[in-house]
């Protein structure tokens, strides 16, 4: 299958500063990349929808400022979690579709995922 | 609305046997797609089998299969011979067309245990 890379997989941070984390689409061109939060033993609960040379389409409840997502390419989107604090540690996930398209009949690949602790 | 329930949180199976998850699922969509994605503790996600709505057969994928009930609208993933790697998250997924950029709506997962 597709293969969706994630940087980095671990970060562990100090309350108040940003981190970027990036997802990539390695061998196939995504115009839409969906970005993910999963809380221990929970499931995926998506923030937004990051879409390649416009703006994200943010889930209700998600900060806008707080999580800030760039898609400047195909085959990059980045996540920017803004000011820090323990409450953001969790695992994040990004996924995208291949080159088949965005359809429903279309699986996602996922990347393997960033865990974020804010200390 | 868009809803997926998966109603065993946590599941036991013998190595070698067989063991179904259980998926059912609410649209209005005329058009969709399910799938079922494995997560073991590493947590990366890995694709394991989809289902149309239109398709007439049951989807499979080796040791995987889908029992797709579409009147119940249920879901069920089959794994046969499990295996220690089995070990791991489940999660359906259904995607539709109303949401416009078919995003996923998953369901809680269910844990897996196989048993040596």
């Amino acid at each position: 299958g597709a293969v969706v890379s994630q940087h980095p997989s671990w970060v562990i941070c100090k309350s108040g500063t940003s981190v970027k984390i990036e997802c990539r689409s390695l061998d196939f061109q995504a115009t839409t990349m969906f970005w993910y939060r999963q809380f221990p033993k929970q499931s995926l609960m998506l923030m937004a929808t990051s879409n390649e040379g416009s703006k994200a389409t943010y889930e209700q409840g998600v900060e806008k400022d707080k999580f800030l997502i760039n898609h400047a390419s195909l085959t990059l989107s980045t996540l920017t979690v803004t000011s820090a604090h323990p409450e953001d540690s969790s695992f994040y996930i990004c996924s995208a579709g291949g080159g088949r398209g965005q359809g429903p009949y279309n699986e996602q690949f996922f990347g393997p995922g960033t865990r974020l602790t804010v200390l | 609305a868009q809803k997926i329930t998966q109603t065993q949180p946590g599941m036991f199976v013998q190595e070698k046997e067989a063991v179904t998850l259980d998926c059912t699922y609410d649209t209005s969509d005329p058009s969709y797609g399910l799938f079922w994605y494995k997560q073991p503790s590493s947590g990366e996600m890995i694709f394991l089998i989809y289902q149309g709505s239109y398709d007439q057969q049951n989807a499979t994928e080796g040791r995987y299969s889908l029992n797709f009930q579409k009147a119940r609208k249920s879901a069920n993933l089959v794994i046969s011979a499990s295996q220690l790697g089995d070990s791991a998250m489940y999660f359906c997924a259904m995607r539709g067309i109303s949401s416009g950029t078919y995003k996923y709506i998953f369901g809680t997962g269910t844990r897996l245990k196989v048993l040596a």
